[in-house]
């Protein structure tokens, strides 16, 4: 059974630093590629990037690249992201989720077909 | 960047039939997905590749595609079905999700 467990509700100030986290408890990472999806309060779902744990292969939306790093430790079958220097901006929850359908690299017929609960992130002064 | 075009919100009878519509550039020869998410709760995938329904997502739910327009349909739509939904696909390297659609059932 796929289930993904995130780590808890984080409230930090503008410039602080933070790195969420997103566990495989079923040991189904394998072969998949794994995304980031942010949510701001009242808005839509956001596409941030995605990984692919056997090799670590990253990839970002252009309207993240820079702004945080997706990483991997296979040891633990966990998913990161991480921020170096939050913003009030970053206000939202992000949602880890796994993706089905590609192979390899070729991920055209994908879906997100299991999602964790969110994290919660609220960054204020 | 690529873009999926959602309207903002689509009302419904009881049992009636609801289309939720995401149109795209060339969305006609990509693979389309309808993620379903209720106040407070996760996305959930209804339809993934187009037309193909998870086991646990009730026969009421189907997808189609005509031209560069994907649709959601919901046949007999119940109460539980009002939720915001989210068409999405893959564009060269990159996962694109639509606005999204507030369905209300009133």
């Amino acid at each position: 059974e796929v289930q993904l467990v995130q780590s808890g509700a984080e409230v930090k100030k503008p410039g602080e630093s933070l790195k969420i986290s997103c566990e495989d408890s079923g040991h189904t990472f394998s072969n998949y590629w794994i995304g980031w999806v942010r949510q701001r309060p009242g808005k839509g779902l956001e596409w941030m990037g995605s990984i692919y744990p056997d090799d670590s292969e990253t990839r970002y939306s252009p309207s993240f690249q820079g702004q945080v790093t997706i990483s991997f430790d296979k040891s633990i079958s966990t998913a990161y992201l991480q921020w170096s220097s939050l913003k009030a901006s970053d206000t939202a929850i992000y949602y880890c989720a796994r993706l089905s359908g590609c192979r390899g690299v070729a991920c055209y017929s994908s879906w997100f077909d299991s999602w964790g609960l969110g994290t919660l992130v609220t960054v204020a002064s | 960047s690529y873009d999926l075009t959602q309207p903002p919100s689509v009302s419904v009878s009881p049992g009636q039939t609801a289309n939720i519509v995401c149109s795209g550039d060339k969305l006609g020869i990509k693979f389309t997905s309808w993620y379903q998410q209720r106040p407070g709760q996760s996305p959930v995938v209804v339809i993934y590749q187009n037309t193909k329904r998870p086991s646990d997502i009730p026969e009421r739910f189907s997808g189609s595609k005509s031209g560069n327009t994907a649709t959601l349909t919901i046949t007999g739509t119940q109460a539980v079905d009002e939720a915001d939904y989210y068409c999405q696909t893959w564009d060269d390297t990159n996962w694109v999700f639509g606005g999204g659609t507030r369905l209300t059932v009133l």
